[in-house]
């Protein structure tokens, strides 16, 4: 089946740094990626789409520029969390598409990174 | 807005036993719904997806039905076992918004030995 993979697995960092974690379709290309947040107990939120060579379409709420999204390949997606403060601690989950058109598109997810800012 | 909400909250059985979650949605104007399975700090696995023309879906011990006009679906677990614990997430995918998925808060199901 089809592979997603996300780097890190874990990071911790201080207040004010910004942190880049990185989505990979493993063994399919992906023109289109999600990033959603899930905080504890919580469901997951869509964050923003990213199409490869677009800029991302972000969702209601969510700072385009705290949370810069790069898909510079059909393979890859990053997504930067900029000037971090400990409210942006949550488990970030991003998926890949495979476009075969219409209804029968599935989106494969990463394992997730969790990210603590202290 | 597509609001998805998942009944119960939380779940405790004993080993051996059947059991339903619930599903429910707002908009029926649905592409499909997908059912997952999260462990504690992982991501999701995909169980089952049903498109929106499909009356339910079965993958060895799990069963997922939809009935779209009525905005609910439901998985069943047969015969559960303490590997079946996990929290389990259903999304929607809508009509009009596109790929992504709409998620419920998931139904955390703990099955004892």
């Amino acid at each position: 089946g089809a592979v997603v993979s996300q780097h890190p697995s874990r990071v911790i960092c201080k207040s004010g740094t910004s942190v880049k974690i990185e989505c990979r379709s493993l063994d399919f290309q992906a023109t289109t990626m999600f990033w959603y947040r899930q905080f504890p107990k919580k469901s997951l939120m869509l964050m923003a789409t990213s199409n490869e060579g677009s800029k991302a379409t972000y969702e209601q709420g969510v700072e385009k520029d705290k949370f810069l999204i790069n898909h510079a390949s059909l393979t890859l997606s990053t997504l930067t969390v900029t000037s971090a403060h400990p409210e942006d601690s949550s488990f970030y989950i991003c998926s890949a598409t495979i476009l075969a058109g219409g209804k029968t598109d599935t989106q494969y997810f990463g394992p997730g990174t969790r990210l603590t800012v202290l | 807005k597509q609001e998805v909400t998942q009944i119960p909250a939380a779940l405790s059985v004993p080993e051996g036993e059947n059991l339903v979650l619930n599903c429910s949605f707002t908009d029926s104007a649905i592409y499909n719904l997908q059912w997952f399975r999260q462990d504690p700090g992982k991501g999701l696995t995909s169980l089952l997806l049903i498109q929106s023309s499909q009356r339910e879906q079965t993958s060895g011990r799990l069963n997922a039905s939809l009935d779209k006009s009525s905005g609910r679906s439901t998985l069943y677990i047969a015969a559960s076992q303490p590997g079946d614990s996990a929290t389990y997430l259903c999304a929607v995918r809508d009509s009009n918004s596109g790929y992504a998925l709409n998620f419920g808060k998931g139904t955390s199901l703990l099955v004892t030995p």
